[in-house]
């Protein structure tokens, strides 16, 4: 089955430091991935992604994220956080049929807070 | 481009009464999907749109639930006799349907039942 694994569900960085959040996958064809960013009580952001080629991938705020096939890994990093980067992060994978999108699966999200 | 609109943004109602809510996809995407999000978790596939037809229901789209694109540009979401557990945010998002194309989002509607 279809599945994306966001293994931490809170995390707290101070601002200036460096960030990575970690998603896991499980998708039976090439896998297509996103993150997204979602400030509260907003929508869903896209931040980058991934369909294939080059396995490191830059998105927008600064943030770039690595795809990895053999450990089913496309972890997000961004290498000096800012205050504003505080919201909750979303992983997904988008189901295709026939090169046609169809769905995104999502992880179950990353909370990020900032200190100052 | 203006973006994924959807209205409303918020909208409170008893148990036990419909609701309908509204998204107009960026103009010249022509697929349109439904997702709903409750607190802490993350956005569930409700269906989705290729123009006007409507390709695929997820389960979790009860009978209660209808979603219609009648001229392949907005859609709506209606709500039957809702229920607690319909209190989540409702969440639209819009793309070009052919190759390998991110999902734009609206802002969501967030529906609270009393």
């Amino acid at each position: 089955a279809q599945s994306v694994t966001q293994p931490d569900i809170h995390i707290t960085v101070s601002e200036g430091a460096s960030l990575e959040l970690r998603c896991n996958y499980s998708y039976g064809a090439t896998p297509y991935l996103f993150w997204y960013v979602q400030s509260p009580g907003q929508g869903l952001q896209l931040l980058l992604k991934y369909f294939s080629g080059d396995t490191l991938v830059q998105g927008i705020k600064g943030f770039e994220a690595e795809f990895k096939r053999s450990q089913s890994s496309f972890n997000l990093r961004k290498p000096s956080v800012h205050w504003s980067d505080a919201a909750e992060y979303f992983c997904a994978v988008g189901a295709w049929r026939a090169g046609n999108n169809r769905k995104l699966i999502w992880g179950l999200g990353t909370s990020l807070a900032v200190n100052p | 481009d203006t973006g994924v609109s959807q209205n409303p943004r918020h909208k409170i109602t008893k148990r036990g009464q419909n609701v309908t809510f509204r998204c107009d996809p960026i103009s010249e995407h022509n697929r349109l999907y439904w997702y709903r999000q409750t607190l802490g978790q993350g956005p569930e596939f409700l269906t989705y749109f290729q123009n006007e037809a409507q390709l695929e229901k997820s389960r979790l789209l009860s009978d209660r639930f209808s979603a219609e694109r009648p001229k392949g540009s907005f859609s709506t979401l209606e709500i039957q006799r809702t229920e607690q557990g319909d209190s989540a945010m409702y969440l639209c998002a819009s793309s070009l349907g052919q190759g390998k194309q991110p999902q734009h989002f609206g802002d969501g509607t967030r529906l609270s039942i009393l």
